[in-house]
C-alpha cells in the first residue's frame, strides 16, 4: 500500500511565478490536509479538504493561496505570484476518516523562491 | 484554542543513554495527543498516540510517552537511544471531537545522539 505521495519534491520558482504542489493520498483515504513548515518552526495547518469540498481553510493566507481536491486526481495546493516568504516545506497528510485521530504524512515539497 | 510547547529546542545525548523530550499543551477541551518523528529531508512518521485508556503509551522504535492530565504534559521517553534516533521530534494535539481535523504542532525538539 503506497503511502502519501507528493510531487515535486523540490520546486524552485522566481518571484511572481505560480507554484503548484500535488498530493496523492493513501489508497482509501478521502481526507487531505496541507501544512506548511517554515525554517525552525513546527508545522502549521493550512487547509483540510475532502473530495470536492473544502472543510476548513482557517490556516490559509487570504490571498494568493488556494487548494482543491477534485473527484479524480490529486489534491493541488496553488500559490500564485510567489514571494520569498513562501519558501518553506509544504506537507500533505491524509486520513481515512474526517476529524481524524491519525494522519499519514507525505515526504513534503520544498519550495524555494528566488 | 490549543497550543503546544516543546520546552527544549535541542537535546544532545550520548548513545545508550536515556532521553526525555518534554511536551506541554494548553487546551480548554480534551485533546488527543501525538508524537511524530521527522528524519532529515523526510516527512513525518507517527511514533505514538494517546486517544484514551492507559496513560502510558508505547510506540515504535522503543519510545513511550505518558499522558499527565493534571500537568497537561505528554513527555516522550526512551531508556536507551541509538545513533539512528537522531531526528527532530514533534508533539501535536487534536481537540477531542473536533470537526476541523487539523493537528496543532509544537516547534519541535532536535535530538542529537552522539557516539
Amino acid at each position: 500500500n503506497a503511502g502519501v505521495m507528493q510531487n515535486p519534491r523540490h520546486l524552485v520558482r522566481r518571484r511572481g511565478q505560480e507554484a503548484r504542489l500535488r498530493c496523492s493520498p493513501m489508497k482509501g483515504h478521502s481526507h487531505v490536509y496541507w501544512y506548511r513548515q517554515l525554517p525552525e518552526e513546527g508545522l502549521k495547518f493550512m487547509v483540510y479538504l475532502q473530495k470536492e469540498n473544502i472543510i476548513d481553510e482557517s490556516g490559509m493566507p487570504k490571498e494568493r493561496f488556494s487548494a482543491e481536491f477534485p473527484k479524480e486526481g490529486p489534491s493541488i495546493l496553488r500559490i500564485q505570484q510567489v514571494v520569498r516568504g513562501d519558501s518553506a516545506a509544504y506537507f500533505c497528510a491524509s486520513s481515512p476518516v474526517g476529524g481524524s485521530y491519525e494522519q499519514y504524512f507525505g515526504p513534503g515539497t520544498r519550495l524555494t523562491v528566488t | 484554542a490549543q497550543s503546544v510547547t516543546q520546552l527544549d529546542s535541542q537535546v544532545p545525548v550520548f548513545e545508550e543513554a536515556p532521553v526525555e523530550l518534554r511536551c506541554n499543551y494548553s487546551s480548554s477541551v480534551s485533546v488527543y495527543l501525538f508524537w511524530y518523528v521527522q528524519y532529515p529531508n523526510q516527512g513525518l512518521q507517527l511514533l505514538l498516540k494517546y486517544l484514551s485508556g492507559s496513560t502510558l503509551v508505547k510506540g515504535i522504535n522503543g519510545f513511550e510517552a505518558e499522558f499527565n492530565k493534571s500537568q497537561t504534559s505528554f513527555h516522550l521517553r526512551k531508556p536507551s537511544v541509538h545513533i539512528s534516533d537522531t531526528a527532530e521530534y514533534f508533539c501535536a494535539v487534536s481537540p477531542y471531537g473536533g470537526s476541523q481535523g487539523n493537528l496543532i504542532f509544537g516547534k519541535g525538539t532536535k535530538l542529537s545522539v552522539k557516539p
